[in-house]
Parts: C-alpha cells; sequence; structure tokens
C-alpha cells in the first residue's frame, strides 16, 4: 500500500521560498501523477498542481509563477517549491497521488488518493 | 470563494440519513466527473467518492455518490457519530482558469 509522507520547513520567511518534499513508500513514483493540494487554516482545499513522471506539469493559475513542483526517480520523491511567500501562504499542505485521466466525449476524470498526512508551514518573519 | 458550492453545514440524528450538494457549472460538474472526500477532524483528506458515484475499496456502502447536470450529491445513510467530519466536493474545471476545483467544504455533525 502506498504511503506518503510530506516533509520540510515549519516556518518560512515572507519573501522567501517554500520547498516541501513528499517522500513515496510502498510503491514507485513512475507512472504516475503526483499533487500538491494545501489547506489555509479553517479553510477548504486549495489544488497547487501536479506532475507526471514524463515530467509534464500542470499548476493553478493563481499560483503558476510562483510553484514549481519536481520528481527525483531515484530518491522516489517529488518536492513543490513556492516562490515569494507571504502570510497567505499560510497552510498544511498535503501531497497526494492523482488519478487524471480524460474521455473525450465524457470529461475528466480527477481524484487524488492516497493523501499524506499533511505538514503545516507557518509563514512569519 | 470556492467554485463549487456546498451547504456549509448538515446535520441529522444517529442512524438517520444526510445528503450534501455540491453545484457547480457547466465548466467543470457538467463536463467532468466529481469526487468526494471526508476529512475526519485534525486529519488529512480520504478519497470516498470518485467518478460520481464509485466507491474506493474499504469505504463502506453507506456512502454514495451521484451526478445531475451541474450538480453532484453525497449521500450518508446509518449515520455514526464517527461519520463527523468536513466532507469535500471535487472536479477539473475546464474554463480559462482550468484546473482542479474544490467545493467550499460541509461540516457534518450528529446530533
Amino acid at each position: 500500500q502506498v504511503h506518503l509522507q510530506e516533509s520540510g520547513p515549519g516556518l518560512v520567511k515572507p519573501s522567501e521560498t517554500l520547498s516541501l518534499i513528499c517522500s513515496v513508500s510502498g510503491g514507485s513514483v513512475r507512472g504516475y501523477y503526483w499533487s500538491w493540494i494545501r489547506q489555509p487554516p479553517g479553510k477548504g482545499l486549495e489544488w497547487m498542481g501536479y506532475l507526471y513522471n514524463s515530467g509534464s506539469t500542470n499548476y493553478n493559475p493563481s499560483l503558476k509563477s510562483r510553484v514549481t513542483i519536481s520528481l527525483d526517480t531515484s530518491k522516489n520523491h517529488f518536492s513543490l517549491s513556492l516562490t515569494s511567500v507571504t502570510a497567505a501562504d499560510t497552510a498544511v499542505y498535503y501531497c497526494a497521488r492523482a488519478e487524471i485521466t480524460y474521455n473525450l466525449g465524457s470529461g475528466s476524470r480527477n481524484w487524488f488518493d492516497p493523501w499524506g498526512q499533511g505538514t503545516l508551514v507557518i509563514v512569519s518573519s | 470563494q470556492s467554485v463549487l458550492t456546498q451547504p456549509p453545514s448538515v446535520s441529522a440524528a444517529p442512524g438517520q440519513k444526510v445528503t450534501i450538494s455540491c453545484s457547480g457549472s457547466s465548466s467543470n460538474i457538467g463536463n467532468n466527473y466529481v469526487s468526494w472526500y471526508q476529512q475526519l477532524p485534525g486529519t488529512a483528506p480520504k478519497l470516498l467518492i470518485y467518478d460520481n458515484d464509485k466507491r474506493p475499496s474499504g469505504i463502506p456502502d453507506r456512502f454514495s455518490g451521484s451526478k445531475s447536470g451541474t450538480s453532484a450529491t453525497l449521500g450518508i445513510t446509518g449515520l455514526q457519530t464517527g461519520d463527523e467530519a468536513d466532507y469535500y466536493c471535487g472536479a477539473w474545471d475546464d474554463s480559462l482558469s482550468a484546473g482542479q476545483v474544490f467545493g467550499s467544504g460541509t461540516k457534518v455533525t450528529v446530533l
């Protein structure tokens, strides 16, 4: 059974870069889509983007200029980088495996399973 | 402000049924599949329903999903205290601001 675990600094200063790693165990990162989703305290879920092992990516347009998701197959993990952070980026950050397919005529099939336990990142000086 | 609209809260007594609505548009629910997630207090979201109405292995059949037009519904029957959680719907959005979108979340309270 695939297990995901986020890791990284819990505190980042404004204007700096937030960097997180999602370690994948119980399966390979190859051949799947991987995603980051965040949740500000007391608020809902916000999709940040996804990555496929071919290197193709798709990012939330509202974050596109600041976010990068990358894959390291040798370490079986994928990463999140978010630049120029502000207090508004304070959130619990989740990594998840994504199922993403598109069927002409019936639309996109997207879901996220499993999820990591999440890691709280606070942006503050 | 979420693209998909859900009621902030629903409640019912143990053993009863609740339904949670998720309203969208032709660019998301109307053209694409819906998924649902359960987030127990202090934990990560968990997939409950995918492809509008399919349950992953291990999800009891007390949970059901349906879709009609630009809206989707999650149903929970035989409500248990352990079902107290936040529930989110999700779908892909094909608009100019394309991407995965989620509902605002619904808090289920077991009375």
